[in-house]
């Protein structure tokens, strides 16, 4: 049973589209991370978020948190090549290793 | 400030042979934990040791083992390869363990033919 779905699977948007990708899940998290992964090599963290609601911002990407710390958001504005990759969402509940989704791997195309 | 280590990056190998995978965390980081990635599973947990004491362990067979060494290197080893083990195998080091910020290796990926 994976604990963490992400959706879509995979995506493929023009460049300067807008786009969000889903983790959701039944469990309660004390914290979610999200991750980008390029080909080749290892996931490199965007962002934590820790509080029910809360909404972060790190350029033209926005990640969300649900109120009820269950479910996040990642939404991409104005796409551009440079952010193709696998994205990935993982979940912590405290003392226990952190539990990622399966991804979503992402295309721009020029 | 270097990043996590991780040797050899490629590696090819026989049903029922052995491997050892090496990996050197961020200076300081005790905490190492290493995952398995495969295209149909995603990235599953494999184990995490801090401090040379395994803290948790993932649901995989006993082939899979580990350990870590007083300066936070830390190795996997997996004894009577079979097919189902071609991944990437990822370790992620973070300065506290369980669930806190981790800071992957580029990977090591295993092909068993």
């Amino acid at each position: 049973t994976q604990l963490l779905e992400q959706s879509p699977q995979f995506l493929s948007i023009q460049e300067g589209e807008n786009l969000t990708v889903y983790c959701n899940s039944s469990s309660v998290f004390s914290s979610l991370q999200w991750y980008r992964q390029e080909p080749g090599e290892g996931p490199v963290l965007l962002v934590t978020v820790v509080t029910g609601g809360e909404v972060k911002k790190l350029k033209r990407l926005t990640f969300q948190f649900g109120d009820a710390r269950k479910d996040s958001s990642l939404h991409i504005t104005a796409a551009q090549p440079g952010d193709t990759g696998l994205y990935l969402c993982a979940g912590s509940q405290g003392n226990t290793p952190l539990v990622f989704g399966k991804g979503t791997r992402l295309s721009v195309i020029a | 400030k270097a990043g996590v280590t991780q040797t050899p990056r490629y590696l090819i190998k026989t049903r029922g042979q052995q491997v050892t995978l090496s990996c050197s965390p961020i200076s300081g980081h005790r905490s190492v934990s290493w995952y398995q990635q495969t295209p149909g599973q995603g990235l599953q947990f494999l184990f995490e040791y801090f401090s040379e004491t395994q803290r948790n362990k993932g649901n995989f067979p006993g082939r899979f083992s580990g350990r870590q060494f007083s300066n936070s290197r830390s190795e996997m080893n997996v004894s009577t390869l079979e097919l189902g083990d071609s991944a990437l195998y990822l370790c992620a080091s973070s300065s506290i363990p369980a669930g806190g910020r981790a800071f992957f290796g580029q990977g090591t990926r295993l092909t068993v033919v």
